[in-house]
């Protein structure tokens, strides 16, 4: 069974960072491209980040282009987002999601909150 | 940036009607269009893929259509676990971008 598993729910002041977690589970971790999608209440979702199965090709949305780091250690299955000079709009629920051969989001996380507040 | 426009914001639908719901694409995406279903505190989860594929598991009911800039969810029959909110997302250019979302609820 696929399972993706994000950890790093925090609360943390403007201009914070923080560092969160997906670890995958049922799948071979590095045959896949992997995202990072987060939603802010009552919105839609937004992708923000995009790894390849290798971890050589990367892409991120602008809104946090310059300020968070996307990284996989395939060896322990766990995609990493470093998040820096956090703002109050970053606050959101954050979901890692697979992305399938054809690039739809087929499998996702239950989410971490991150909440940015002073 | 590809805009998605999804309509209409809110659907009241009765129980065993058909509900159908609206995607345009502010450029052609082909037929890179998925759609996603969510319930209150949950993630998303994939109902349709290239614009009218169901995902493994997704009932019949379920349909989608369209291509370039037009796609169409319909849910054939409501039941009761259909009352949720759906998203298109479209997943031909980078950023990846989702519509604004339909919440179909109960009339």
């Amino acid at each position: 069974e696929v399972q993706l598993v994000e950890s790093g729910e925090d609360l943390v002041q403007p201009g914070g960072s923080l560092k969160l977690s997906c670890a995958a589970s049922g799948f071979t971790f590095s045959n896949y491209n992997i995202q990072w999608v987060r939603q802010a209440p009552g919105k839609g979702p937004e992708c923000v980040s995009y790894i390849s199965g290798s971890g050589d090709y990367i892409l991120y949305a602008d809104s946090v282009n310059g300020r968070f780091t996307v990284s996989r250690d395939n060896s322990k299955n766990t995609l990493y987002l470093q998040m820096g000079s956090l703002r109050a709009e970053d606050t959101a629920v954050y979901y890692c999601a697979r992305v399938s051969g054809g690039g739809y989001l087929d499998y996702w996380g239950q989410g971490t909150q991150v909440t940015v507040s002073s | 940036e590809i805009v998605m426009t999804q309509s209409p914001a809110t659907l009241s639908v009765s129980p065993g009607e058909r509900a159908t719901l609206s995607c345009r694409a502010s450029q052609s995406v082909g037929s890179n269009l998925a759609w996603y279903q969510q319930k209150p505190g949950q993630a998303p989860r994939l109902l349709i893929y290239g614009a009218s594929s169901r995902a493994t598991g997704i009932l019949a009911r379920f349909s989608g259509s369209g291509s370039g800039t037009e796609f169409t969810l319909t849910i054939s029959s409501l039941q009761s676990e259909d009352f949720a909110v759906y998203y298109c997302q479209q997943y031909h250019n980078w950023p990846r971008t989702f519509g604004q979302g339909t919440k179909v609820e109960i009339k």
